[in-house]
């Protein structure tokens, strides 16, 4: 079974902390993302990366940062948490390849991240 | 990049048939169309996806229509495991997952 694992299933920071939160995959897939879903909005991406030291920004990316220094791992970094940060962060990844569009995708459980 | 557009919310009977919508009217030749579903406290889990015809599996089966720029997903039978929030989502040609608002499904026993 394909595992995607998020580090925290709760977490509250203070405004100011540099925040981490670390997403772990245990199949080898080249895709991951970071998504936060907050009520009424569904979910958005905040960053995607295609492979090791490959990013993209999504739609939402500001006031965060990512690292993937390795395949299984792929960090969300809030340099400076905010109280408009507070939401479910989601990590989610896959497999891809040209014409391998049709992959799924596999997701964490979620953080519940709140910022006080 | 633009987004799929779903209903909010849709009912449904428990036992019945369900057809979700999606309008995808900018959908690119070469995305795919995805559908997800998150149960309450959980991450989204894959339902279904296709490119041009109509597939099924064991969970659902989803009807594309000849444009592409609309798509629906079948539950043939819905049970009260089913509700959830669904959603349609294109896959580019970079892999990337653009997630809509998606639609909160009730099934009534």
């Amino acid at each position: 079974d394909v595992k995607v694992t998020q580090s925290s299933r709760y977490l509250v920071k203070r405004t100011g902390e540099k925040v981490f939160l670390e997403c772990v995959q245990d199949m080898d897939h080249e895709n991951m993302f970071w998504y936060r879903q907050d009520p009424g909005l569904g979910l958005r991406l905040i960053y995607f990366s295609y492979d090791v030291k490959m990013k993209e920004k999504g739609d939402i990316p500001e006031g965060y940062s990512v690292s993937r220094e390795k395949k299984e791992r792929f960090s969300l970094i809030l340099e400076s948490a905010s109280t408009n940060q507070t939401s479910m962060y989601l990590c989610a990844s896959s497999l891809w390849s040209l014409g391998s569009l049709n992959t799924e995708a596999f997701f964490g459980q979620g953080t519940r991240l709140t910022v006080v | 990049d633009a987004k799929t557009t779903q209903p909010n919310s849709m009912e449904s009977n428990e036992e019945e048939p369900v057809h979700l919508p999606c309008n995808h009217s900018t959908i690119s030749g070469t995305d795919y169309i995805h559908w997800y579903r998150q149960l309450p406290s959980q991450g989204p889990e894959y339902v279904i996806h296709g490119l041009t015809s109509n597939v099924n599996n064991r969970m659902a089966s989803l009807a594309i229509a000849e444009d592409r720029k609309s798509s629906t997903l079948i539950l043939h039978r819905a049970t009260l495991r089913d509700a959830a929030v669904y959603y349609c989502i294109r896959r580019n040609q970079g892999g990337k997952l653009i997630f809509g608002q998606g639609t909160e499904l009730s099934v009534k026993p």
